[in-house]
């Protein structure tokens, strides 16, 4: 079975434009989480999704977004790009809600802003 | 939402067993307890979970008090490239809820 997959891996971007991330879940996966790893903050939850619904959120201002297709797909986007978003974006996925349940990470999107 | 706390970082030699400690005072009684590992510029990946008492797989045992306080992350026989960080989490089966994790323990496995 194929694991989840992110895509692009690597990502220059320079301040105040935007960018999608896009995240493939493991077939059969209904959640699907993001999450925000910085040298300084460690791993910080941004938002899960399940079944199509935001289900629950991070501490992360409006400018970070995400949504989430009807095969689990998701993607995210952050808009008006500040340099302190530069980052290891990771995705990871799970059978049902997260909590206890396995979640299965992806590689990552690095996003460099300059 | 249960918080953790595990020692920053751990040295170790190789060949030696591990162990790493997380306390988790305010678990809950439907939080299962989660370990991941994670190597640089990787995404994190599932060691080993647990609800109480002891559970072992081909990589490592997950040893649980009866009060559920604490949890220890037992690695048998390191090698070099178990060098990473090692990540300790709570969370309710199926409740979703935003999965906190802490600073983990970076353990370094020398020759």
């Amino acid at each position: 079975k194929a694991g989840v997959t992110q895509t692009p891996r690597y990502l220059i971007k320079t301040r105040g434009q935007q960018v999608t991330l896009s995240c493939s879940p493991i077939s059969g996966h209904r959640s699907v989480s993001w999450y925000q790893q910085t040298p300084g903050q460690g791993l910080q939850f941004l938002f899960e999704y399940f079944s199509e619904t935001q289900r629950n959120k991070g501490n992360f201002p409006g400018r970070f977004s995400g949504r989430q297709f009807s095969n689990s797909r998701s993607e995210m986007n952050v808009s008006t790009l500040e340099l302190g978003d530069s980052a290891l974006y990771l995705c990871a996925s799970s059978l049902e809600l997260q909590g206890g349940d396995t979640q299965y990470f992806g590689p990552g999107t690095r996003l460099t802003v300059l | 939402l249960a918080k953790t706390t595990q020692p920053i970082s751990m040295d170790s030699y190789e060949g030696q067993e591990v162990n790493i400690t997380c306390s988790h005072n305010n678990i809950a009684t439907n939080d299962y307890i989660t370990w991941y590992q994670q190597f640089p510029s990787q995404g994190p990946r599932f060691i080993i979970q647990g609800y109480k008492t002891k559970v072992t797989n081909e990589v490592a045992s997950l040893f649980i008090p009866a009060d559920r306080k604490s949890s220890t992350l037992s690695l048998p026989r390191v090698s070099l490239s178990d060098t990473a960080v090692y990540y300790c989490l709570v969370g309710a089966y199926n409740q979703g809820g935003k999965l906190i994790f802490g600073q983990g323990t970076e353990l370094s496995v020398k020759p």
